[in-house]
């Protein structure tokens, strides 16, 4: 019973096309996250939402668009796709913002491939 | 301009011998570390954390040391398995880690050989 689980786990797509990528954990967390961790390997996030609520938004394209219906679910819109857009991108939860352990719980990962 | 850095993209190590993993970081504002470990085709796991009041946190064969005034962290593997072969980050956060902006390493392969 997987904690944070995201669909699909691969993708590959043509330039142009819009995609989405679906995440939900069923932790009972209040605060959910998507990061990216592009070619160099860097992870970095993208976005933070708090019951809902965005929280953390980093300098990402607008064509990223995150879309929370509950706290249990984050999806991720990518509008436009680009070549730049390969990475592999990872849903993560967290107990909430009064969380002392900064402690985040990781999915396995989407690989987006833009061809 | 990277905050956390992991100098070393490798590591091998022999099995029961000890694996340093070491991390700097160049912003003094954070004041909580972590460490993730990673297998391919899976997300990072939690490992262990520590906040910037300490120097020194165990957990089993794990130990995570803090130097501030280096802006230095490292962490220890006692004695090495194979299982323990992964990607490691390291990762930090400012305000007590509570919002959640881990800014994290490149990550170290360590290999760890029968």
């Amino acid at each position: 019973d997987t904690a944070v689980s995201q669909t699909p786990k691969y993708l590959v797509t043509q330039m142009g096309n819009d995609k989405s990528i679906k995440c939900e954990q069923n932790l009972g967390h209040d605060t959910m996250y998507w990061y990216k961790q592009d070619s160099k390997k860097f992870l970095k996030i993208m976005f933070s939402y708090n019951n809902k609520e965005l929280i953390i938004n980093e300098t990402v394209p607008n064509r990223f668009s995150p879309k929370s219906p509950d706290k249990a679910h984050l999806n991720l819109h990518i509008n436009s796709l680009e070549l730049g857009d390969s990475a592999v991108y990872f849903c993560a939860s967290s107990p909430g913002r009064g969380s002392n352990t900064g402690e985040l719980f990781f999915g396995e990962g989407s690989r987006l491939t833009v061809l | 301009d990277q905050q956390v850095k992991q100098n070393s993209p490798s590591l091998s190590v022999q099995e029961g011998r000890i694996s340093i993993l070491n991390c700097d970081y160049t912003n003094s504002m954070f004041d909580y570390f972590l460490w993730y470990k990673k297998y391919p085709a899976e997300g990072p796991t939690f490992l262990i954390s520590i906040s910037s009041i300490k120097d020194k946190n165990e957990d089993g064969r794990f130990t995570v040391f803090l130097n501030k005034s280096a802006k230095h962290l490292s962490l220890h593997i006692v004695p090495s398995q194979p299982g323990d072969s992964a990607v490691y980050f390291c990762a930090a956060s400012a305000r007590g880690g509570s919002q959640g902006n881990l800014i994290f390493g490149k990550g170290t392969k360590l290999s760890v050989k029968p």
